[in-house]
């Protein structure tokens, strides 16, 4: 079975700062997809990246960027610039590629809270 | 506008009482999911449903009932409430042929006491 392990339960950056949030996981299949989700007050689940595990390149999405390392199989997040906004808990998650297992459900980590100091 | 609606919101129960938790989307996606967020947990699976009328369980499924109602529809049930079932519950659907992400509810607050 498929672990997601997020070492960070909290973490806190200056507003307009860079932070890291750390991400790294287990698994014996060569495809698949990993996710970074955000989830603020509002509770609300908010996709904020995807990766291709087959995509060499990494995923940026305006000031939100993946580091993918394959071989290390960690996946970590950058946000640039950090803003207010981006108080919330960030979840990592992993789900299969091949449907053939059956198994496309998201298996996720435990969450890393960050806190944005004006 | 599109997406995933779950009912209800919040919700107190006293220990032993049954209720069922609703869950429709309206994006034709053939997959549905019910997870409960504890805290330092994360999220974790009760069951889903990769297509109508199948349903199998995920990693916390002891004390839960699913049904698939038809494509857009997928309901859990507690029959007999306990104080260890006090989550938030999220709905999700997806595609379910490995494209893209989820699609998640606002989630249901459940406290039993």
């Amino acid at each position: 079975a498929q672990t997601v392990t997020q070492s960070q339960p909290e973490m806190s950056v200056q507003e307009a700062e860079t932070v890291t949030l750390s991400c790294t996981y287990d698994t014996s299949e060569s495809d698949y997809y990993l996710f970074w989700y955000k989830q603020p007050p509002s509770r609300q689940m908010i996709l904020v990246i995807r990766q291709e595990a087959y995509k060499q390149q990494n995923a940026t999405e305006n000031r939100f960027s993946v580091n993918f390392q394959k071989a290390a199989k960690s996946f970590s997040l950058k946000i640039s610039d950090s803003q207010l906004g981006d108080a919330a808990m960030y979840f990592c998650a992993y789900r299969s590629y091949n449907l053939n297992f059956g198994n496309e459900k998201l298996t996720f980590g435990t969450g890393t809270r960050l806190t944005i100091i004006p | 506008n599109a997406g995933v609606t779950q009912t209800p919101k919040f919700q107190v129960l006293k220990t032993g009482q049954s209720m069922t938790l609703q869950c429709a989307q309206d994006m034709n996606h053939n997959s549905m999911y019910w997870y409960r967020q504890d805290p330092g947990m994360g999220l974790r699976l009760i069951y889903y449903s990769a297509s109508e009328g199948t349903t199998d369980k995920g990693e916390v499924p002891n004390g839960y009932n699913v049904s698939r109602l038809n494509k857009r529809e997928f309901s859990l049930r507690l029959e007999s409430a306990a104080p260890s079932q006090t989550s938030v519950y999220f709905c999700a659907s997806s595609e379910g042929r490995g494209q893209g992400g989820y699609t998640f509810g606002s989630g249901t607050r459940l406290t039993v006491v």
